[in-house]
């Protein structure tokens, strides 16, 4: 089946570098979610991102789409320890018939 | 306030009982998912339902059922509980099937 393949599963970091996420899939996505979900929380959703090679910016974070819209990232700059959880990303097939696709999530840790 | 909201919040429940995880949207939403979470395996479609009267199966829809007799409403029904169904269960919503999801509290659930 299509799947989207997330890595790391975790990362620790010290309090202002930098950190990325990246999403894989074997085959090309309509579109790719990120979301975000605290320890303990549910997911929130972060971004949508829809066109070839499409970067987006939100603060410190900077997500970006492949041109080939196989691939995604999310990356951190100067992180805080408010940027502590998990981060998915959510991949839709056009020819899926449901939305949605979760990658196994990012956990990151990051320490003052 | 708008939202999205699954009750219980947890539950222990002995092994062959049936169970109803209740979830209920404001936001009248077209899409509807129910999304089981597992450490290390992140989050995994159980059943989705793109409108109101229709469901369709995810990619561990085995031991539950759906339906979708009005717009708002998206119960989980476990017919025989295992105990290899205690996970948290989170239910979302979204305006069409693949735009950006609302995540509802979640339920915690142990079979024992």
């Amino acid at each position: 089946g299509q799947q989207v393949m997330q890595i790391p599963q975790y990362q620790h970091v010290q309090e202002g570098e930098d950190f990325t996420t990246y999403c894989n899939s074997s085959t090309t996505l309509s579109n790719i979610q990120w979301y975000k979900q605290r320890p303990g929380g549910h997911p929130v959703f972060l971004i949508q991102l829809v066109k070839s090679g499409e970067v987006k910016k939100q603060k410190r974070l900077t997500f970006q789409f492949g041109e080939a819209k196989k691939n995604s990232s999310l990356h951190i700059t100067a992180t805080q320890t408010t940027d502590v959880g998990t981060y998915f990303c959510a991949g839709v097939y056009s020819n899926s018939g449901y939305a949605l696709n979760f990658g196994k999530g990012t956990s990151l840790l990051v320490t003052p | 306030i708008a939202g999205i909201t699954q009750a219980p919040t947890s539950q222990i429940l002995a092994a062959g009982r049936r169970m109803t995880l209740r979830c209920t949207q404001d936001m009248r939403h077209n899409a509807m998912y129910w999304y089981r979470q597992d450490l290390g395996l992140g989050l995994r479609l159980i059943h989705y339902s793109n409108t109101a009267g229709t469901t369709g199966k995810g990619e561990v829809p085995d031991g539950y059922s759906v339906s979708r007799a009005n717009t708002d409403d998206f119960p989980l029904t476990l017919a025989s509980a295992v105990p290899s169904q205690t996970s948290v269960y989170f239910c979302a919503s979204s305006r069409l099937l693949n735009t950006e999801a609302f995540f509802g509290q979640g339920t915690r659930l142990t079979v024992v």
